[in-house]
């Protein structure tokens, strides 16, 4: 889990709060990723971000709003979310260039919307 | 079914024995991945074996893969405790750059 952080690690927030998930990576890569994990699902691909761009949106609702202000890093805006948004949030990062090569993934927040 | 789905869903073992998990994918792939995850942590990226690889050794891991199949198999030899946790493939597909698509993941419980 080095290389990649996130914060914060837990979350609890209303439905009509807003906050921001953040991420950083130290390893020098270019592309970066925002995945969901529910109980009993795969991960689920939320947005992808190749040198600051974003690339990918996975048909996420607006009430996800992600940023990348540099290639270190990523944040997620969040605002009146729903009950089903609580899962585990994991930023990964990787190096374009090399082929579907692996991705570095951050720790996580486990987010809880009450 | 999905791309990158695991065989069997939860597995438990006693610790020395092997464990064998399965993968199977439904299109072309650039590479396919195994990552494992301790519970509510990130993942682990373990071993990433090419399209045009037939087999790969890292440590106690071992991967293959038969394209004509559409499948991958990772085996932990001599398991130990400290190896429960799930085990998720990804592939990267030959069109989608550098997305991975993750499969269910298979639970891995090696009982002491």
């Amino acid at each position: 889990e080095t290389g990649v952080t996130q914060t914060p690690r837990h979350l609890v927030m209303g439905m009509t709060n807003k906050k921001s998930l953040k991420c950083e990576q130290h390893l020098g890569h270019n592309a970066m990723y925002w995945y969901k994990q529910s109980a009993k699902k795969p991960l689920e691909l939320m947005f992808v971000y190749n040198f600051k761009e974003q690339t990918e949106n996975n048909s996420v609702p607006s009430r996800f709003s992600p940023e990348c202000p540099n290639s270190s890093h990523l944040f997620l805006h969040l605002h009146t979310l729903q009950p089903e948004d609580s899962a585990l949030y994991l930023c990964a990062s990787s190096q374009l260039g090399l082929a579907g090569a692996e991705q570095f993934f951050g720790p996580g927040t486990r987010l809880t919307v009450l | 079914s999905q791309q990158g789905e695991e065989d069997p869903q939860a597995l438990s073992i006693q610790e020395g024995e092997n464990a064998t998990m399965n993968c199977s994918y439904k299109t072309s792939i650039n590479n396919l991945q195994w990552y494992r995850q301790n519970s509510g942590r990130g993942l682990v990226h373990l071993i990433l074996i090419r399209s045009n690889e037939r087999e790969k050794h890292s440590g106690r891991l071992r991967v293959t893969l038969d394209t004509s199949k559409k499948s991958s198999s990772l085996l932990i030899t001599a398991s130990r405790a400290a190896d429960t946790a799930s085990y998720f493939c990804a592939t990267n597909k030959e069109t989608s750059g550098s997305r991975l698509t993750f499969g269910e993941g298979t639970q891995l419980t090696v009982n002491p």
